[in-house]
């Protein structure tokens, strides 16, 4: 089945520097990469997604890339801000099964 | 956190209850989910139901159970079976998924403790 691995697991940054977290996967059958946000003791907000037949996209100040080649995307999250920081997962979906999570990165952004 | 209502949000048992976490949706989503969170991983999914009256086992489905008889209704129960239930449980839904991924949407979550 598949698999997800998610580096960096703690991420601190300054505010106004970018952020950037990557994720690989392992079955290249998976088409469907979102990103969720989570704010502590709250449930995870989808923030950004995309999907095999793109390399790439972009919403202000976030954006992902994915390279099915190598079978990773990445997070880039520009000019930081402390509302940023919060826990970051990735995770994979192939059809007929259900999303598979990374561990998930705790980005923390200082003023 | 949508129209995903998970209710309550902190929940206390003793150990050998069982429990039942609620789940309901007002976004006509066919697909619903069930998700455990531990400090430190992942979401692992328990449970997910495409359709009412059908669903599968995620990854760690031994010691819960489920049941889909209404499309805005996704219960799941933390049976006395489950050896280490004290976890944040998360439901989610989404308009289809098996064929074609589309995004989840997730409710706003339960703690539960077993002491």
């Amino acid at each position: 089945g598949e698999n997800v691995e998610q580096h960096p697991s703690t991420l601190s940054v300054q505010e106004g520097d970018s952020a950037v977290i990557k994720c690989t996967y392992s079955d290249s059958a998976s088409n469907y990469f979102p990103w969720y946000k989570q704010e502590l003791g709250k449930g995870p907000q989808l923030i950004i997604d995309i999907r095999s037949n793109v390399g790439e996209k972009k919403d202000q100040r976030i954006a992902v890339t994915l390279n099915k080649t190598a079978k990773h995307f990445s997070l880039h999250i520009t000019e930081t801000q402390p509302e940023d920081s919060a826990v970051y997962f990735c995770a994979a979906h192939q059809a007929g099964t259900a999303l598979i999570f990374g561990k998930g990165t705790t980005l923390s952004v200082s003023s | 956190d949508g129209g995903i209502t998970q209710s309550p949000k902190y929940l206390f048992r003793k150990e050998g209850q069982n429990v039942t976490l609620s789940c309901e949706q007002n976004l006509n989503h066919d697909a619903m989910y069930w998700y455990r969170q531990d400090p430190g991983q992942g979401l692992r999914l328990i449970y997910y139901s495409q359709i009412v009256n059908d669903f599968q086992k995620g990854d760690i489905a031994e010691g819960y159970s489920v049941s889909r008889e209404k499309k805005e209704s996704f219960p799941l129960t933390v049976t006395s079976a489950q050896k280490n239930p004290t976890a944040f449980y998360l439901c989610a839904s989404s308009i289809g998924g098996r064929e074609i991924p589309y995004e989840q949407y997730f409710g706003p979550g339960t703690r539960l403790t077993v002491t």
